[in-house]
């Protein structure tokens, strides 16, 4: 059981570059959801998806965009990455629930754009 | 909004010693969850304890427990007979109740264990 899986772990751009991040579940939850962790500002909720074809916005979504085209996939898209935007993104999923329910973490990907 | 805050960037604990980590949180809201994640140098997030607003009983996990002061808005960890695998940046975390399940997270306290 992987459970939660990010690929690339490690990626670099030169500004103005686009790419995309995968994230692959296979515990069929219905949640799904990328953050952002930077230095001394914990970690930021970019956008999430509560099903299949469906996303939103999070904290932090200027300059991303997302797909859920299918239920164990959400991809984290940059159009034209900007140093800002260097930073470890990670993925994460869950069922639903009352709020207590857990997350679950992919290990993250280290995003460098020069 | 909601907002979490940590106010202990880092902190230092002896082997076997009891240390606790502090975290408040503002919310005008009744029905909420509160967390605390484990992140280690392999970066996996991993959740340590949890906590219902709606239960006064303080949660623990074997040796880790959780001070929860609804009134104060504060949820401090307690870690008892730390180990050198304690060592990692601990998360406090905020969700509130019902459909919404965004997470909210302080900005985190590396904690470390010295033998």
């Amino acid at each position: 059981n992987a459970g939660v899986t990010q690929t690339p772990k490690f990626r670099v751009l030169k500004t103005g570059q686009s790419m995309t991040l995968l994230c692959a579940q296979d515990m069929n939850h219905e949640y799904m959801y990328w953050y952002r962790q930077d230095p001394g500002m914990g970690l930021r909720l970019i956008h999430y998806s509560v099903g299949e074809g469906t996303t939103a916005k999070g904290e932090v979504p200027d300059g991303y965009n997302v797909s859920r085209l299918k239920k164990q996939n959400f991809l984290l898209g940059l159009e034209s990455a900007a140093p800002s935007q260097t930073s470890v993104y990670f993925c994460a999923s869950s069922d639903p629930g009352g709020g207590d329910e857990k997350l679950f973490f992919g290990s993250g990907t280290q995003l460098s754009v020069l | 909004a909601q907002t979490v805050t940590q106010s202990q960037p880092e902190m230092s604990v002896q082997e076997a010693e009891t240390v606790t980590l502090s975290c408040t949180y503002d919310t005008s809201e009744s029905d909420y969850y509160l967390f605390w994640y484990k992140q280690p140098p392999s970066r996996q997030m991993i959740l340590v304890i949890r906590q219902e607003a709606y239960k006064q009983q303080n949660a623990t996990e074997n040796r880790f427990s959780v001070n929860f002061q609804k009134a104060a808005k504060s949820f401090s960890l307690k870690i008892s007979d730390s180990q050198l695998g304690d060592a990692a940046m601990y998360f406090c975390a905020y969700r509130r109740g019902g459909a919404t399940n965004k997470l909210i997270f302080g900005t985190g306290t590396l904690l470390a264990v010295q033998p």
